[in-house]
Protein backbone atom coordinates (compact mmCIF):
# COMPACT_ATOMS: atom_id res chain seq x y z
CA UNK A 1 0.00 0.00 0.00
CA UNK A 2 0.85 3.27 -0.08
CA UNK A 3 2.05 3.44 -3.49
CA UNK A 4 2.71 7.15 -5.32
CA UNK A 5 3.51 7.30 -8.77
CA UNK A 6 4.75 10.50 -11.08
CA UNK A 7 5.10 11.16 -15.05
CA UNK A 8 6.91 11.75 -16.52
CA UNK A 9 9.65 9.57 -15.07
CA UNK A 10 12.42 12.21 -17.13
CA UNK A 11 11.75 14.76 -19.68
CA UNK A 12 14.06 17.18 -21.86
CA UNK A 13 12.95 20.38 -22.85
CA UNK A 14 13.56 23.63 -24.50
CA UNK A 15 14.55 26.66 -22.55
CA UNK A 16 11.27 28.78 -23.28
CA UNK A 17 8.40 25.84 -22.42
CA UNK A 18 6.27 24.65 -20.11
CA UNK A 19 6.58 21.20 -18.68
CA UNK A 20 4.35 19.48 -16.48
CA UNK A 21 4.80 16.71 -14.27
CA UNK A 22 2.01 15.02 -12.36
CA UNK A 23 1.86 13.03 -8.71
CA UNK A 24 -0.21 9.86 -8.54
CA UNK A 25 -1.60 8.33 -5.31
CA UNK A 26 -2.33 5.07 -6.71
CA UNK A 27 -4.15 3.18 -3.21
CA UNK A 28 -5.07 5.86 -0.81
CA UNK A 29 -6.87 9.10 -1.18
CA UNK A 30 -4.03 11.66 -0.43
CA UNK A 31 -5.12 15.20 1.21
CA UNK A 32 -1.80 16.68 1.10
CA UNK A 33 1.09 16.09 -1.58
CA UNK A 34 4.41 17.97 -1.52
CA UNK A 35 6.59 19.11 -3.87
CA UNK A 36 10.28 18.85 -3.15
CA UNK A 37 13.18 19.95 -5.65
CA UNK A 38 16.36 18.24 -4.94
CA UNK A 39 19.74 19.07 -6.71
CA UNK A 40 22.58 16.36 -6.66
CA UNK A 41 23.77 15.35 -3.61
CA UNK A 42 21.73 17.50 -1.90
CA UNK A 43 19.31 17.07 0.52
CA UNK A 44 15.26 17.66 -0.55
CA UNK A 45 13.99 21.23 -0.82
CA UNK A 46 10.37 21.52 0.04
CA UNK A 47 8.39 23.79 -2.64
CA UNK A 48 4.93 23.94 -1.57
CA UNK A 49 2.59 21.75 -0.06
CA UNK A 50 -1.11 21.13 -1.79
CA UNK A 51 -4.06 20.68 -0.57
CA UNK A 52 -7.09 18.90 -2.86
CA UNK A 53 -9.53 21.95 -4.20
CA UNK A 54 -7.66 25.15 -2.75
CA UNK A 55 -4.44 26.85 -3.18
CA UNK A 56 -1.02 25.53 -2.80
CA UNK A 57 0.98 27.21 -0.37
CA UNK A 58 4.89 28.01 -1.22
CA UNK A 59 8.02 28.10 0.87
CA UNK A 60 9.65 31.07 0.92
CA UNK A 61 11.69 32.03 -2.51
CA UNK A 62 9.67 29.52 -4.59
CA UNK A 63 7.43 31.95 -7.16
CA UNK A 64 3.85 30.60 -7.43
CA UNK A 65 3.82 32.02 -10.97
CA UNK A 66 6.80 30.18 -12.83
CA UNK A 67 5.85 26.81 -10.40
CA UNK A 68 1.89 26.28 -10.82
CA UNK A 69 0.82 23.56 -8.83
CA UNK A 70 -2.88 21.84 -9.18
CA UNK A 71 -4.40 19.42 -6.28
CA UNK A 72 -7.96 18.74 -8.63
CA UNK A 73 -8.57 15.75 -6.90
CA UNK A 74 -7.56 13.37 -3.59
CA UNK A 75 -5.40 11.41 -5.67
CA UNK A 76 -3.54 14.22 -8.74
CA UNK A 77 -1.39 16.38 -8.03
CA UNK A 78 0.32 18.79 -10.60
CA UNK A 79 3.09 20.92 -10.87
CA UNK A 80 3.86 22.72 -14.03
CA UNK A 81 7.52 24.78 -14.72
CA UNK A 82 6.14 27.23 -16.49
CA UNK A 83 9.07 29.02 -18.75
CA UNK A 84 11.39 26.80 -18.22
CA UNK A 85 15.39 27.43 -18.07
CA UNK A 86 18.37 25.91 -17.80
CA UNK A 87 18.03 26.82 -13.76
CA UNK A 88 15.04 24.83 -13.59
CA UNK A 89 16.74 21.50 -14.53
CA UNK A 90 16.69 19.57 -11.54
CA UNK A 91 15.22 16.51 -10.09
CA UNK A 92 11.31 16.73 -8.54
CA UNK A 93 9.87 14.76 -6.23
CA UNK A 94 6.39 14.60 -4.91
CA UNK A 95 4.92 13.01 -1.69
CA UNK A 96 1.32 12.36 -0.39
CA UNK A 97 -0.12 11.96 3.35
CA UNK A 98 -3.45 10.88 3.59
CA UNK A 99 -6.02 12.53 6.02
CA UNK A 100 -4.36 12.50 9.32
CA UNK A 101 -1.76 10.41 8.87
CA UNK A 102 2.24 11.97 9.13
CA UNK A 103 3.47 9.72 7.10
CA UNK A 104 4.18 10.81 3.94
CA UNK A 105 4.98 8.53 0.89
CA UNK A 106 7.06 9.65 -1.84
CA UNK A 107 7.16 9.34 -5.51
CA UNK A 108 9.90 7.79 -7.98
CA UNK A 109 10.71 11.65 -8.57
CA UNK A 110 10.94 13.25 -12.46
CA UNK A 111 14.89 14.19 -14.02
CA UNK A 112 13.93 17.70 -15.74
CA UNK A 113 16.39 18.65 -18.46
CA UNK A 114 16.43 22.32 -19.71
CA UNK A 115 18.22 22.58 -22.89
CA UNK B 1 16.89 28.81 12.16
CA UNK B 2 15.78 25.69 12.98
CA UNK B 3 17.12 22.41 11.44
CA UNK B 4 18.05 19.26 11.62
CA UNK B 5 21.05 17.72 10.67
CA UNK B 6 23.85 14.72 10.12
CA UNK B 7 27.16 14.13 11.92
CA UNK B 8 28.84 12.03 8.86
CA UNK B 9 28.25 12.54 5.19
CA UNK B 10 29.97 9.63 4.33
CA UNK B 11 29.65 5.75 6.31
CA UNK B 12 31.66 3.00 4.82
CA UNK B 13 30.70 -0.42 6.46
CA UNK B 14 32.11 -4.07 5.83
CA UNK B 15 28.89 -6.28 4.75
CA UNK B 16 27.12 -8.03 7.60
CA UNK B 17 28.40 -5.55 10.15
CA UNK B 18 25.85 -3.35 11.80
CA UNK B 19 25.56 0.50 10.49
CA UNK B 20 24.55 3.41 12.57
CA UNK B 21 23.73 6.83 10.86
CA UNK B 22 22.92 9.80 13.03
CA UNK B 23 20.71 12.92 13.05
CA UNK B 24 20.41 16.30 15.55
CA UNK B 25 17.96 17.85 15.88
CA UNK B 26 17.00 21.18 17.08
CA UNK B 27 13.14 21.77 17.41
CA UNK B 28 12.11 20.82 20.50
CA UNK B 29 8.80 21.10 19.68
CA UNK B 30 9.07 18.52 16.79
CA UNK B 31 7.06 14.93 17.92
CA UNK B 32 7.52 12.75 14.96
CA UNK B 33 10.72 11.62 13.17
CA UNK B 34 11.32 9.46 10.58
CA UNK B 35 14.18 8.02 8.71
CA UNK B 36 13.98 8.07 4.51
CA UNK B 37 16.10 5.65 2.23
CA UNK B 38 16.94 7.32 -1.03
CA UNK B 39 18.66 4.86 -4.05
CA UNK B 40 20.59 6.86 -6.97
CA UNK B 41 17.84 8.19 -9.00
CA UNK B 42 14.81 7.18 -6.87
CA UNK B 43 12.39 8.57 -4.51
CA UNK B 44 12.69 8.74 -0.85
CA UNK B 45 11.77 5.20 0.54
CA UNK B 46 10.19 5.32 4.34
CA UNK B 47 12.23 2.78 6.65
CA UNK B 48 10.77 3.75 10.14
CA UNK B 49 9.56 6.46 11.94
CA UNK B 50 9.24 7.17 15.90
CA UNK B 51 7.11 9.49 17.65
CA UNK B 52 8.29 11.78 20.45
CA UNK B 53 6.61 9.70 23.12
CA UNK B 54 8.90 6.71 22.56
CA UNK B 55 12.75 5.82 22.90
CA UNK B 56 13.09 3.59 21.01
CA UNK B 57 11.10 1.45 18.41
CA UNK B 58 12.06 -1.83 15.80
CA UNK B 59 11.56 -2.77 12.48
CA UNK B 60 13.16 -5.42 9.97
CA UNK B 61 16.79 -5.48 10.77
CA UNK B 62 16.78 -1.79 11.79
CA UNK B 63 16.07 0.38 14.61
CA UNK B 64 15.59 3.94 15.93
CA UNK B 65 16.54 5.21 19.00
CA UNK B 66 15.74 8.92 20.30
CA UNK B 67 17.34 11.04 22.37
CA UNK B 68 15.29 14.13 23.50
CA UNK B 69 17.56 15.41 26.07
CA UNK B 70 19.88 15.71 23.41
CA UNK B 71 17.80 15.90 20.33
CA UNK B 72 19.41 13.59 18.76
CA UNK B 73 18.01 10.67 16.11
CA UNK B 74 20.15 7.39 15.28
CA UNK B 75 19.24 4.48 12.65
CA UNK B 76 20.74 1.13 13.63
CA UNK B 77 21.13 -1.27 10.74
CA UNK B 78 21.73 -4.85 11.79
CA UNK B 79 23.88 -7.30 9.56
CA UNK B 80 24.31 -4.54 6.60
CA UNK B 81 23.37 -6.04 3.23
CA UNK B 82 24.93 -4.60 -0.51
CA UNK B 83 21.77 -3.65 -0.80
CA UNK B 84 21.63 -0.76 1.97
CA UNK B 85 23.95 1.39 0.36
CA UNK B 86 22.13 4.76 -0.27
CA UNK B 87 21.55 7.58 0.54
CA UNK B 88 19.83 8.29 4.14
CA UNK B 89 17.68 11.21 5.22
CA UNK B 90 16.17 11.73 8.94
CA UNK B 91 13.11 14.15 8.95
CA UNK B 92 11.14 15.84 11.79
CA UNK B 93 8.07 17.38 11.52
CA UNK B 94 7.41 21.01 12.22
CA UNK B 95 4.35 19.95 14.76
CA UNK B 96 2.20 22.73 13.26
CA UNK B 97 -0.45 21.31 11.56
CA UNK B 98 0.71 21.27 8.12
CA UNK B 99 2.54 18.05 8.46
CA UNK B 100 6.11 19.79 6.51
CA UNK B 101 9.01 17.91 7.04
CA UNK B 102 12.59 19.50 7.75
CA UNK B 103 14.86 17.26 6.38
CA UNK B 104 18.95 16.50 7.34
CA UNK B 105 21.47 17.19 4.80
CA UNK B 106 21.99 13.16 4.29
CA UNK B 107 24.29 10.44 4.83
CA UNK B 108 25.54 8.64 2.37
CA UNK B 109 25.67 4.58 3.52
CA UNK B 110 28.72 2.67 1.47
CA UNK B 111 28.22 -1.49 1.97
CA UNK B 112 32.22 -2.99 1.19
CA UNK B 113 32.14 -6.71 0.28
Amino acid sequence: GAVVSQHPSRVICKSGTSVKIECRSLDFQATTMFWYRQFPKKSLMLMATSNEGSKATYEQGVEKDKFLINHASLTLSTLTVTSAHPEDSSFYICSAESGGEETQYFGPGTRLLVL
Amino acid sequence: GESVGLHLPTLSVQEGDNSIINCAYSNSASDYFIWYKQESGKGPQFIIDIRSNMDKRQGQRVTVLLNKTVKHLSLQIAATQPGDSAVYFCAENESSGTYKYIFGTGTRLKVLA
